[in-house]
């Protein structure tokens, strides 16, 4: 059975940086691809960042480019997303994403269940 | 402002037929297959409609996908109170290198 599990989310101050994990079960990590989605309260979902099964490629959201690193550790299972240089705009619950195949452009066929993060002073 | 659009807030009645609309361009919905999400209150995205039309084991077949050019569309038939939900379209972006969704569709079930 798939499972991801979200944690490291919490209250950052603006400017101030976080790192959410991603630990995921019951797949072979590196043939698939992973996104982070993000969903700011009563809002829609905004793609964030994804990474290639093997790691060798990352993509990102204009609105994060520069500010965000996702990276996934194959020893761990683990996917993560480095948020530095945060915004109010960034508020939101996190979701960690399985794409169904090795590239990015895969369909997201398992959802984690998430982690809030909140920017403010 | 969201790349795809979708209708805000479309409501039927048990047993009737809705359709979900998603409109997008050429670089996305036009060259990419279209993908739909549920989201229950309170619960993660569930994936409903992959590949334009497909369904993941699980999903009724009330629940049905199509795409021309470059709009989608979701029909759901035989509407139950428990699709009461809000729904996402999703597809690539090849100018954007990135994911795209619709801002979102909430049905309500009166």
């Amino acid at each position: 059975e798939v499972q991801l599990l979200e944690s490291g989310g919490g209250l950052v101050q603006p400017g101030g940086s976080l790192r959410l994990s991603c630990a995921a079960s019951g797949f072979t990590f590196i043939s698939y691809a992973m996104s982070w989605v993000r969903q700011a309260p009563g809002k829609g979902l905004e793609w964030v960042s994804g990474i290639s099964g093997s790691g060798g490629s990352t993509y990102y959201a204009d609105s994060v480019k520069g500010r965000f690193t996702i990276s996934k550790d194959k020893s761990k299972n683990t996917l993560y997303l480095q948020m530095n240089s945060l915004r109010a705009e960034d508020t939101a619950l996190y979701y960690c994403a399985k794409s169904s195949g090795s590239g990015v452009a895969g369909t997201f066929d398992y959802w984690g269940q998430g982690t809030l993060v909140t920017v403010s002073s | 402002q969201s790349v795809l659009t979708q209708p805000p807030s479309p409501s039927g009645t048990p047993g009737q037929r809705v359709t979900i609309s998603c409109s997008g361009s050429s670089s996305n919905i036009g060259s990419n297959t279209v993908n739909w999400y549920q989201q229950l209150p309170g619960t993660a995205p569930k994936l409903l409609i992959y590949t334009n039309n497909q369904r993941p084991s699980g999903v009724p077949d009330r629940f049905s996908g199509s795409k021309s050019g470059t709009s989608a569309s979701l029909a759901i038939s035989g509407l139950q109170s428990e699709d009461e939900a809000d729904y996402y379209c999703a597809t690539w972006d090849d100018s954007l290198n990135g994911w795209v969704f619709g801002g979102g569709t909430k049905l309500t079930v009166l």
